[in-house]
């Protein structure tokens, strides 16, 4: 069946190092892809998305491509705060419908660090 | 409400308890979700709702566990004879058609 791994946390950086948590995939046909953060005390939010291969997504300075040769969409930031600081969850959807209906990572912790 | 709003927060129960949870999906969104976040398991897809369509209920993983969406707005997860294995945080998101889903806070459901 579908799956996503994501790397395993805790990641630890201090402000403005560069971020990269990788993510990839299993899945039949064309997946959508995802990335959502859970901010501490908050709901799980869309962080940004790309529907197709060699799409970008962006959004708060953070990227990510959508690789269908490596099965991979890794997020990155040139440059973390420590309000990047939350749980990141890499997730695909089955096609261009049912973008709720999510097979999720097991999420990443990011600490950072003053 | 601006948001996905779920009741109640939290929620302990004695094993072999029934629990209900709620949620409030944004208005005018026809799309309805349902997960479960658990450390073990991380977060896992429970039931869909879209429109009048029939639920998609595939990832219920019991018979204990069933939903329903009332005039196509508010549903109820209920959960039958509670299990320790049940303890986790349901989550509920909504969206209007395809688009993006937006998520609840969460009902943390601890049974002792």
């Amino acid at each position: 069946g579908d799956s996503v791994t994501q790397m395993e946390g805790p990641v630890t950086l201090s402000e403005e190092a560069c971020l990269t948590i990788n993510c990839t995939y299993t899945a039949t046909g064309y997946p959508s892809l995802f990335w959502y953060v859970q901010y501490p005390g908050e709901g799980l939010q869309l962080l940004l998305k790309a529907t197709k291969a060699d799409d970008k997504g962006s959004n708060k300075g953070f990227e990510a491509t959508y690789r269908k040769e490596t099965t991979s969409f890794h997020l990155e930031k040139g440059s973390v705060q420590v309000s990047d600081s939350a749980v990141y969850f890499c997730a695909l959807s089955r096609g261009s419908s049912n973008t709720g209906k999510l097979i999720f990572g097991q999420g990443t912790t990011l600490q950072v660090k003053p | 409400g601006a948001g996905v709003s779920q009741s109640p927060s939290n929620k302990v129960t004695e094993k072999g308890k029934d629990v209900e949870l709620r949620c409030d999906p944004i208005s005018g969104h026809t799309a309805l979700y349902w997960y479960r976040q658990s450390l073990g398991q991380g977060l896992e897809f429970l039931i869909y709702f879209q429109g009048n369509s029939a639920p998609d209920k595939s990832g219920l993983p019991s018979d204990r566990f069933s939903a329903e969406r009332t005039g196509g707005s508010v549903s109820t997860l209920t959960i039958q004879r509670t299990q320790q294995e049940d303890s986790a945080v349901y989550l509920c998101a909504s969206s209007f058609r395809d688009t993006e889903a937006f998520f609840g806070q969460g009902t943390r459901l601890t049974v002792v």
